[in-house]
């Protein structure tokens, strides 16, 4: 059965730590991997990954993807407590399904 | 900007009501999505619409129904509510198929507690 975890579950840190959450996946013909950011609200699109080894960058948040030990890290530097969110990842089948992980609730203390 | 609507935010319900959540997207896009959310589990997709009229099941659909007469609108019916319903539910929209951009724009989500 196709599966993402990810780990850990929930995170605590200070403001301007540096935080790697993990995305590790058994996906059937696998085709991408995506994350996304939800506060109180909408999830919003972080990042899609289909290459391995290409890190994807987005102010202090980045993301890579290894395909051979599949899984998926997603940096923040100098975290901030705007960070504070759950963190979802999910996987896309080669039905073009997405597989998502049960999130990385992260809290950021000032 | 892209927007998803999702018209009731919070709902109460009694076991045995039926329960309709609208959705409507802005943007024009052919893929509308029902997932519903709980914690210490991932997203899970009820069904989805790829065209008007056109809906398929997703990994849990049972208790649950669809309805997409227009392109913007999908809607999430539950015909006779049970506690086990109790969730958070999230409509999304894409743009052709995932393959292209991979992004789904989501709504604010309906939280629906059946007592």
């Amino acid at each position: 059965e196709d599966k993402v975890v990810q780990s850990p579950l929930s995170l605590v840190v200070h403001e301007g730590d540096t935080v790697t959450l993990n995305c590790s996946y058994e996906v059937t013909n696998f085709r991408s991997l995506l994350w996304y950011k939800q506060e109180k609200k909408a999830p919003t699109f972080l990042f899609m990954l289909t290459s391995s080894g290409i890190e994807k960058k987005s102010g202090r948040l980045s993301s890579i993807l290894d395909k051979k030990e599949l899984f998926s890290i997603l940096n923040i530097t100098a975290t901030q407590t705007g960070d504070s969110a759950v963190y979802l990842c999910a996987s896309r089948d080669s039905n073009y399904q997405l597989i998502w992980g049960a999130g990385t609730k992260l809290i950021i203390k000032p | 900007d892209v927007k998803v609507t999702q018209s009731s935010r919070y709902l109460v319900k009694r076991t045995g009501e039926k329960v309709f959540l609208e959705c409507v997207q802005d943007m024009d896009h052919e893929n509308m999505f029902w997932y519903r959310q709980d914690p210490g589990l991932g997203l899970r997709l009820i069904y989805f619409s790829y065209d008007v009229k056109m809906k398929e099941k997703g990994d849990i659909p049972e208790g649950y129904s669809v309805s997409r007469e227009k392109k913007e609108r999908f809607s999430l019916i539950l015909e006779s509510a049970s506690t086990n319903q109790t969730s958070m539910y999230l409509c999304a929209s894409s743009l052709f198929g995932l393959a292209v951009t991979g992004e789904l724009f989501f709504g604010e989500g309906s939280r629906l507690t059946v007592l």
